[in-house]
């Protein structure tokens, strides 16, 4: 089994529907990430968390929000679907500072 | 401004050569280089990590460098396989009292039988 889990794997949806992304671990990690991914850019920052209690915002939250449910879940929300938010979404996972990102396979995400 | 620009977007090579990819960055203070390899349908996965001190660090057939100086890495791969085939992803952390992570846009590579 994948140590990080998204779902689902690809979503089509239309303007100004409210879709949810959901990424589960098994890695007993505190810290979960959710970044964007957009074609010749770098994966960018949306929201951040390093407990249950505790959410932050990323360079692009605008448009998002997010849900720490228990340290092993952290879900992703776009209230109102725009096109601009078509991209490949990852969680992931990371124990501390120095260690690596842990990502999950990615949701497409096509908004029409 | 924190940037990693990474050269080339885009190369091909035949199965069994060498190819070296270069990331330049100007994030501040440095903390870590990384490099990613990220296959198709999948997400990115550590290759290597440099921190300051270091200017070589080998994983199999996968050599980075680091030339903190001049605030450039390179990713050397060796005996090139049709496996090699993704894009690589330089990734350089700051430690600005929060952490903050910046991500190149990538280097497809594409290796051919």
């Amino acid at each position: 089994d994948a140590d990080v889990t998204q779902t689902p794997r690809n979503r089509i949806t239309k303007t100004g529907k409210r879709i949810m992304l959901e990424c589960s671990q098994t890695k007993g990690h505190d810290r979960m990430y959710w970044y964007r991914q957009d074609p010749g850019l770098g994966l960018r920052l949306i929201y951040y968390s390093f407990d249950v209690k505790d959410i932050n915002k990323g360079e692009i939250s605008d448009g998002y929000s997010v849900s720490r449910q228990a340290q092993a879940k952290f879900s992703l929300s776009l209230e109102s679907a725009i096109p601009n938010q078509t991209a490949l979404y990852f969680c992931a996972t990371r124990g501390d500072y120095n260690s690596p990102l842990h990502f999950g396979n990615g949701t497409r995400l096509t908004v029409t | 401004k924190n940037q990693v620009e990474q050269s080339p977007q885009s190369l091909i090579i035949l199965e069994g050569k060498n190819c070296t990819l270069q990331c330049n960055y100007t994030v501040s203070p440095f903390s870590n280089l990384r490099w990613y390899k990220q296959d198709t349908g999948r997400g990115p996965v550590s290759l290597t990590i440099m921190t300051f001190s270091e200017n070589t660090k080998s994983n199999g057939r996968y050599t980075a460098t680091l030339d903190a100086d001049t605030k450039q890495s390179s990713l050397h791969i060796t005996a090139s396989q049709l496996s090699d085939s993704a894009s690589y992803i330089c990734v350089v952390s700051a430690n600005t009292g929060g952490f903050k992570t910046i991500f190149g846009a990538g280097t497809r590579l594409f290796v051919k039988a």
